[in-house]
């Protein structure tokens, strides 16, 4: 099946700083990236749809200008907590999904554990 | 305000017997359904998706869908210690063609007894 990685899987900042995650599909083209978040002992929350070359399409309450999504190829997209807060603090997921892809084709990433001191 | 109900659990189930998964939705717009399975710290699988209402069968795994209770649900088979994790149900827009980001439930977490 198709891989989709991320980087980094485990990061740890100071309140204040900008922390950017990568996600890329190894082995397809993905027209379509989809941004998760995870609390603990919560459901994934789904925070943006990036499609490659446009602008990010974010869900209702999640601040576009606090999280910026770049799908600038159709292997990569990076999202970028800006000004993060312990509140941040989350597990967030990139899923993909390629060209003719489908929700049943959406491939997600191994996720990136995000701690906010 | 879609929402996809589930409950948290524990289910505690005998080693062998059948496990049995519930869910419910609120969107009758949806078109797609999934079960995914993940276990703690890591990022969620796809186990199965249904589009269609009835049975759907792999494996040791049957998805149930029943679009007029807005029901999805997940048996699964001569349940093994491995199976024990965190099921998740999701929703999504779309059946075949056209992707799109999925509305996800709590997660029912189960426990298969040795």
């Amino acid at each position: 099946g198709a891989v989709v990685s991320q980087h980094p899987s485990w990061v740890i900042c100071k309140s204040g700083t900008s922390v950017k995650i990568e996600c890329r599909s190894l082995d397809f083209q993905a027209t379509t990236m989809f941004w998760y978040r995870q609390f603990p002992k919560q459901s994934l929350m789904l925070m943006a749809t990036s499609n490659e070359g446009s602008k990010a399409t974010y869900e209702q309450g999640v601040e576009k200008d606090k999280f910026l999504i770049n799908h600038a190829s159709l292997t990569l997209s990076t999202l970028t907590v800006t000004s993060a807060h312990p509140e941040d603090s989350s597990f967030y997921i990139c899923s993909a999904t390629g060209l003719a892809g489908s929700s049943d084709t959406q491939y997600f990433g191994p996720g990136t554990r995000l701690t906010v001191l | 305000q879609k929402e996809v109900e589930q409950n948290s659990g524990p289910l505690s189930v005998p080693e062998g017997a059948i496990a049995s998964l519930n869910c419910t939705y609120s969107d009758r717009g949806s078109q797609s359904f999934f079960w995914y399975r993940q276990y703690s710290g890591k990022s969620p699988e796809l186990i199965m998706f249904i589009y269609s209402n009835g049975d759907k069968e792999d494996g040791r795994f049957t998805a149930q869908l029943n679009k007029a209770s807005q029901y999805v649900s997940l048996l699964i088979r001569d349940s093994q210690p491995s199976d024990s994790a965190t099921y998740l149900c999701a929703q999504g827009k779309y059946s075949g063609g056209g992707a799109d980001g999925l509305t996800f439930g709590k997660g029912t977490h189960l426990i298969i007894q040795p």
